[in-house]
């Protein structure tokens, strides 16, 4: 089974407007981590937001906030204010507890395309 | 400050041949993670090291794969012999403590074998 699922393989937003990317998950562990990075077309994964499962609060990074729902076990990616620099690739991914280093699992990513 | 720099970012070899890919981790950082992407998949762990000892390489396809990582600095990454399959982008990243939240990635190799 998919541990980490993107549905949206590419997603269309105008400039300005608000957009979510979706991450639904699966594991059994009770203490896990989610990240979500972007990769631009130059290569390089950049790190965005991080959740752990324990957390209260949704995790906010400036124009990004993750929307976690522990009991759907969904991730997703919002992404206020969109900018023409905000078109990459996003992906999704996970780290599970009993992992004794920082082995993520990652989504298949969806391609965000911004429209001016 | 530098961040995680690869070399080359981009290789075309051809089936049989060998290729090298190298990651020069943030100054600092013990721990260096090697990630592949082939076309179509997700992106897939390959091997952990703490310094010069590999922590984890559950993710080595096969023994074609040879990763080092001299005096715990930079690490290498060797293919040999290659195959059409091995194809992909290589990403190379790296933290501080093991249990970091963020992962610094490097652009990433891109390796053609034809």
């Amino acid at each position: 089974a998919q541990k980490i699922t993107q549905t949206q393989p590419g997603m269309f937003v105008q400039e300005k407007e608000a957009v979510t990317l979706d991450c639904t998950y699966d594991t059994s562990d009770p203490s896990y981590g989610l990240f979500w990075y972007k990769q631009p077309s130059s290569g390089e994964m950049i790190f965005l937001i991080y959740q752990g499962s324990y957390d209260q609060q949704n995790a906010t990074e400036g124009r990004y906030s993750l929307n976690f729902q522990k009991a759907r076990k969904s991730a997703n990616l919002v992404i206020s204010a969109s900018q023409l620099g905000d078109s990459a690739m996003y992906f999704c991914a996970m780290r599970e507890a009993y992992n004794a280093g920082n082995m993520l699992t990652f989504g298949g990513g969806t391609r965000l395309m911004v429209k001016p | 400050e530098a961040g995680v720099t690869q070399f080359p970012s981009h290789s075309v070899i051809e089936k049989g041949q060998t290729v090298t890919l190298r990651c020069d981790p943030i100054s600092g950082h013990d721990n260096l993670y090697w990630y592949r992407r082939v076309m179509g998949k997700e992106i897939k762990f390959l091997l952990h090291f703490v310094k010069e000892s590999k922590q984890d390489e559950s993710g080595m396809p096969n023994n074609r794969f040879l990763a080092e990582r001299t005096g715990g600095t930079y690490s290498t990454l060797k293919v040999q012999p290659a195959e059409l399959e091995d194809s992909g982008v290589y990403f190379c990243a790296s933290s501080q403590g093991a249990g970091d939240e963020k992962l610094f990635f490097g652009s990433g190799t891109q390796l053609s074998v034809l």
